[in-house]
């Protein structure tokens, strides 16, 4: 089946510490994007990628990094400089520009203690 | 920018009819869509209007006005199953697609 998978479904990190969120598609999907959710929240935009090996900064880069050397990964990197990283955070795809709905994975629930 | 605001809730109960509206100001609007999210889960597409009128999706409509700034999301012959939360996320012109969601409307069904 296609699909969005995001690993892992929880995750605990220390303070201070760098951790990486995976994100793969297998729906030859062109743009990939992540958001953050917060409770009580909507979605805020993080980065977004439309092609491979090029991506752009949405409404709350800071504190974040992505790379896109694949069609079908783009994994979102939470430093240390983000001062607020406990979140929930989801990463979704669009099979291009002209389509509407976006396919979402199923979110990686980041908590840092 | 963009900004959307929808209620943060709506209650209803089993088999009733429930209407969650959203409104937008942004420049450039080219459509609005429609995401359902239950708990924890993610968000899957309902809808999407870019031109005015009803759109029809068995017992989900979606309906957009452009000239008030104004769509909604009406929910019939409501079921346990539809408890969740509902966005509306709107699309402005530009090659990009990069939507901006609203913050949610937490739709509550009571038997």
């Amino acid at each position: 089946d296609g699909g969005i998978t995001q690993s892992p479904k929880y995750l605990f990190r220390k303070e201070g510490q760098n951790v990486t969120l995976s994100c793969e598609q297998n729906l030859n999907h062109d743009a990939m994007y992540w958001y953050r959710q917060d409770p009580g929240q909507g979605l805020r935009l993080i980065y977004y990628s439309q092609i491979v090996n090029d991506f752009q900064k949405g409404d709350i880069a800071e504190g974040y990094s992505v790379s896109r050397e694949k069609k079908e990964s783009f994994p979102l990197t939470v430093t240390s400089a983000q001062k607020n990283p406990t979140a929930f955070y989801l990463c979704a795809s669009i099979a291009d520009a002209g389509r509407e709905e976006q396919f979402f994975g199923p979110g990686t629930r980041l908590t840092v203690l | 920018g963009q900004s959307l605001e929808q209620p943060s809730e709506v209650t209803a109960v089993e088999g009733a009819i429930v209407q969650i509206n959203c409104t937008y100001q942004t420049s450039g609007f080219y459509g609005l869509s429609w995401y359902q999210q239950h708990d924890g889960g993610a968000p899957t597409f309902l809808s999407y209007n870019a031109l005015d009128g009803l759109e029809e999706t068995g017992r989900f409509s979606s309906f957009l006005s452009r000239s008030d700034s104004y769509g909604y999301l009406l929910l019939q012959e409501l079921q346990m199953k539809d408890s969740a939360s509902y966005f509306c996320a709107v699309r402005v012109r530009g090659g990009s697609y990069i939507p901006t969601f609203g913050r949610g409307t937490s739709l509550i069904v009571h038997p």
